[in-house]
């Protein structure tokens, strides 16, 4: 079964960066789009955005451009998604999800905590 | 970016009940709609897309209407597991956007 299993909690000081990771299994990873979304503490959805494992070609929300970044490595069906410069306002939990129209499966999520 | 008004905010209902939930797009986004149910400590999960294709395994009592800049999802016959945050997502034009969410509670 699809299966998408995202790295642990991160705690992380003002100004650094983090890197998370989204673990595929059940289907042919380089045939989906995966999708990286932000859900702050008590609020909606942000799409982020999205990257194709196959060709590495990305789409992004414009307000994450230059925040966020994406890739993947194929050979263990993994994508990542780094994220600098960190400040309060990017305390959240980040899922990804494996998108064909709609994210389809997604990962249980990733909450960071950006705090000195 | 497409605006996604979603509503109710918060709705209560017995079970068996039916309840409807809206979403409203700033500019016509086609049938380009998904909705998704958000539960505690479960995957959040694909309900609708393409404003009314059922996702595969999604029960029969979810249904999705609409087009353009009006979308409805109903859950029929509500049961007690349907409880939780419901979104709804334009999946039409890049960034893709989402509604403000609705909490569904039983009574």
């Amino acid at each position: 079964q699809v299966k998408l299993l995202q790295s642990g909690a991160a705690l992380v000081k003002p100004g650094a960066s983090v890197k998370m990771s989204c673990k595929a299994s059940g289907y042919t990873f380089t045939d989906y789009w995966v999708s990286w979304v932000k859900q702050s503490h008590g609020k909606s959805l942000e799409w982020i955005g999205e990257i194709y494992p196959n060709s590495g070609a990305t789409n992004f929300n414009e307000k994450f451009k230059g925040k966020a970044t994406l890739t993947v490595d194929k050979s263990t069906s993994t994508a990542y998604m780094e994220l600098s410069r960190l400040t309060s306002e990017d305390s959240a939990i980040y899922y990804c999800g494996r998108t064909t129209v709609a994210v389809d499966y997604w990962g249980q999520g990733v909450m960071v905590t950006v705090s000195s | 970016d497409v605006q996604m008004t979603q509503s109710p905010y918060n709705l209560a209902a017995s079970p068996g009940e039916s309840v409807s939930i809206n979403c409203k797009a700033s500019k016509s986004i086609s049938k380009y709609l998904a909705w998704y149910q958000q539960k505690p400590g479960k995957a959040n999960k694909l309900l609708i897309y393409d404003g009314s294709t059922l996702q595969s395994g999604i029960p029969s009592r979810f249904s999705g209407s609409g087009s353009g800049t009006d979308f409805t999802l109903t859950i029929r016959s509500l049961e007690p597991e349907d409880f939780g945050l419901y979104y709804c997502q334009q999946h039409n034009e890049y960034p893709f956007t989402f509604g403000s969410g609705t909490k569904l509670e039983i009574k």
